[in-house]
């Protein structure tokens, strides 16, 4: 059975500050790996995603997040927080089958 | 923006009543999905279409059905609503592309909700 983990259900950062979102995952089968933001009343819009190609991807808006195999963890991160950046984010995985499971989301707050 | 609307965006109805909602997309993709979004449970999936007439039911599928008549319409039916299915309910498409290793790497783009509020 595929299931994703996120740490941290709130996040909160200073504006300039590192932006690290926690996600591990639990796959039978060598996953793909998504990142989703979603700002209020809206739907959710890709960040970035990895199929295997390179471990490290680099996403929109200047997130990027690694793939780990040994540690079944797909970590986003920003090196520096903007306002802009407040929004609920969430981890997925698919497996063959067009099937997405998602995360519970985090929420990121930006503190000024 | 992938070419995804939903209708209507927000509704309130009453306990016992049918509700349609409609997802329509100009993309041509194969794949539509219904999920349901709650607070502390993410996007859970209800039900999904591989194609016209092809559906498939999700991880959350009781007290929901669904048709596909067109590639472009996808349409969720609570056939009789409860207040359990007051939710956010997000419609997404995605176009089947194998991976290196024959995998699918299908990447799901998503429509801007329904606000479903059951009295």
């Amino acid at each position: 059975a595929q299931s994703v983990t996120q740490l941290g259900s709130h996040v909160s950062v200073s504006e300039g500050a590192l932006v690290l979102l926690r996600c591990n995952y639990s796959s039978s089968v060598p996953p793909y790996l998504f990142w989703y933001v979603q700002y209020p009343n809206q739907g959710l819009q890709l960040l970035l995603k990895y199929t295997s190609a390179a471990t490290l991807v680099k996403g929109i808006n200047g997130f990027e997040a690694e793939f780990k195999k040994s540690e079944t963890s797909f970590h986003l991160t920003k090196p520096s927080a903007h306002m802009s950046d407040a929004a609920e984010y969430f981890c997925a995985v698919s497996v063959i089958g067009n099937q997405f499971y998602f995360g519970t989301g985090t929420s990121l707050t930006v503190i000024p | 923006d992938a070419g995804i609307t939903q209708s209507p965006r927000h509704k309130v109805t009453e306990t016992g009543t049918p509700v349609t909602l409609r997802c329509h997309q100009t993309e041509n993709h194969r794949y539509m999905y219904w999920y349901r979004q709650d607070p502390g449970h993410g996007l859970r999936l209800i039900h999904y279409s591989y194609g016209v007439k092809d559906t498939d039911k999700g991880e959350v599928s009781d007290g929901y059905s669904v048709s596909r008549s067109k590639t472009e319409d996808f349409l969720l039916t609570l056939e009789s609503a409860t207040s359990s299915q007051t939710s956010v309910y997000f419609c997404a498409i995605s176009e089947p592309q194998m991976g290196e290793d024959s995998g699918s790497t299908d990447t799901q783009y998503f429509g801007p909700g329904t606000r479903l509020t059951v009295l």
